[in-house]
């Protein structure tokens, strides 16, 4: 049973437009929200990460929306660039005494069109 | 800041031998966790160390998998013997702490560039 969901695989935006990849989750205890940037033959990169208190956070062309009623939250890139092209992943996390693990979705692979 | 160190980047071997993988975190952090990503796949945690102690292995299949951090630093993982399903890449990563130090903080996890296994 997959906790974080990633619904779309691959998506492509022209250069200097938005992106929005979206991201959907089940548990209700999640609390902390995470998006990282995964390049070929590299490891995952933190990007940005929103809190269960708030419902914007912003991060130069980076912003993630969360919408807790829907279990859902999303990461916006404006404008987007070739250097974009990657592998986003969300993330959460439930928190808890002592532990900080991250529950993973499947990627969404961005291509930036020049 | 060096990051998180991972050797080899790369192993082919043939199922039911043995593989051994190491991790050099970040200096002075305090966790570190091992991942496993198959092909397609978000990355899933396998076991997590809080200095050389386990802090979660529940998703580390026992039967065939170990790790350890002895000395609270490096940390190797090792398969014996290994299965085809075992085909992934694993990452390791490090944080400063596994706790929240803030609320609404972010305790960020730095990753290696992980190893490619291949079971043939």
């Amino acid at each position: 049973d997959q906790q974080v969901k990633q619904n779309s695989p691959s998506l492509s935006v022209q250069e200097g437009r938005i992106s929005i990849l979206n991201c959907d989750y089940t548990n209700s205890m999640f609390d902390y929200f995470l998006w990282y940037k995964k390049y070929p033959a590299e490891g995952p990169t933190f990007l940005i990460s929103i809190s269960s208190i708030k419902d914007k956070n912003e991060d130069g062309r980076f912003t993630v929306f969360l919408n807790k009623s829907a279990k859902h939250l999303s990461l916006h890139i404006v404008p987007s660039q070739p250097g974009d092209s990657a592998v986003y992943f969300c993330a959460a996390s439930a928190g808890g005494a002592g532990s900080y693990q991250l529950t993973f979705g499947k990627g969404t692979k961005l291509s930036v069109i020049p | 800041e060096a990051g998180v160190a991972q050797s080899p980047r790369y192993k082919i071997i043939e199922k039911r031998q043995s593989v051994a993988f190491w991790c050099n975190p970040i200096s002075g952090h305090a966790t570190l966790y091992w991942y496993q990503q198959i092909l397609g796949q978000g990355p899933k945690l396998l076991i997590q160390f809080q200095n050389n102690g386990v802090v979660d292995d529940s998703q580390l299949p026992k039967d065939r998998f170990s790790a350890e951090r002895l000395k609270g630093v490096d940390s190797t993982l090792k398969i014996q013997p290994a299965k085809l399903e075992d085909s992934a890449v694993y990452l390791c990563a490090s944080s400063q702490t596994s706790g929240r130090a803030i609320v609404g903080k972010s305790v960020e996890q730095f990753f290696g560039p992980g190893t490619r296994l291949t079971v043939l």
